[in-house]
């Protein structure tokens, strides 16, 4: 399979406390993405880190990316309620002409108030 | 909120019946797709169109068919329903974003349950 694939399937926290999702993956790639879901709705687009890239923050939301493990992490800081969601990582391969995007089973976040 | 909406949000219909699962975006986009997605599991893509007349088969066989007659409207039809179609189908339209990668925006999806 290409698609990449998280870690823990579900995580249960307090508000306030960190958050760290993993995503593994197999394949050589371009870029590797984060989307939110939340439940019933469509998956919204997170934060982007291109295969050169080893770190990249967006307000709580820090991304990093270890090519020789072929693993990335999403830690969301500072957790809310709000952020409760299924969070997913999605690989573009690298060569690939279509640039088309595999995704994971997710990673289920809940945070209680 | 991205500009791309499914209709309908929840469709509950009897085995045999045709169906037809709407998605239109508003942004311009050349590319679009959709995607399947069962509880816990990974989104699969059954189809995609790189733009009008362009429609290509995804990874996941599909019994279902697309057509992109306009840029904004990219329609998925069952032509006979069977409950092993019963899933959330996901429409998506993409941009390019920073370093020319592509960046997904998607609906809110269509649950469909075939009885």
């Amino acid at each position: 399979s290409q698609q990449g694939e998280e870690d823990p399937q579900a995580l249960s926290i307090q508000e306030g406390e960190n958050a760290t999702m993993n995503c593994s993956y197999k394949t050589s790639i371009n870029n590797l993405q984060w989307y939110r879901q939340n439940s019933g709705r469509g998956l919204v687009h997170l934060i982007l880190i291109r295969s050169n890239e080893r770190e990249k923050h967006s307000g709580r939301l820090r991304v990093t990316l270890d090519t020789s493990k072929k693993s990335s992490s999403l830690l969301i800081t500072a957790s809310r309620a709000a952020d409760t969601a299924s969070y997913f990582c999605a690989t573009a391969d690298r060569g690939s002409t279509l640039g088309r995007l595999y995704f994971g089973r997710g990673t289920q976040l809940t945070v209680w108030p | 909120e991205a500009d791309i909406y499914q209709t309908p949000r929840y469709l509950v219909i009897g085995t045999g019946k045709k169906i037809t699962l709407e998605c239109s975006q508003t942004m311009g986009h050349d590319k679009m797709y959709w995607y399947q997605q069962d509880p816990g599991m990974e989104l699969h893509l059954i189809h995609y169109s790189y733009g009008v007349n362009s429609t290509e088969k995804g990874d996941l066989s599909s019994e279902s068919t697309v057509s992109r007659i306009r840029t904004e409207h990219f329609p998925l039809t069952l032509e006979s329903a069977r409950p092993s179609h019963t899933s959330q189908y996901l429409c998506a339209s993409s941009e390019f974003a920073e370093g020319g990668f592509e960046k997904l925006f998607f609906g809110s999806g269509t649950q469909l349950s075939v009885l």
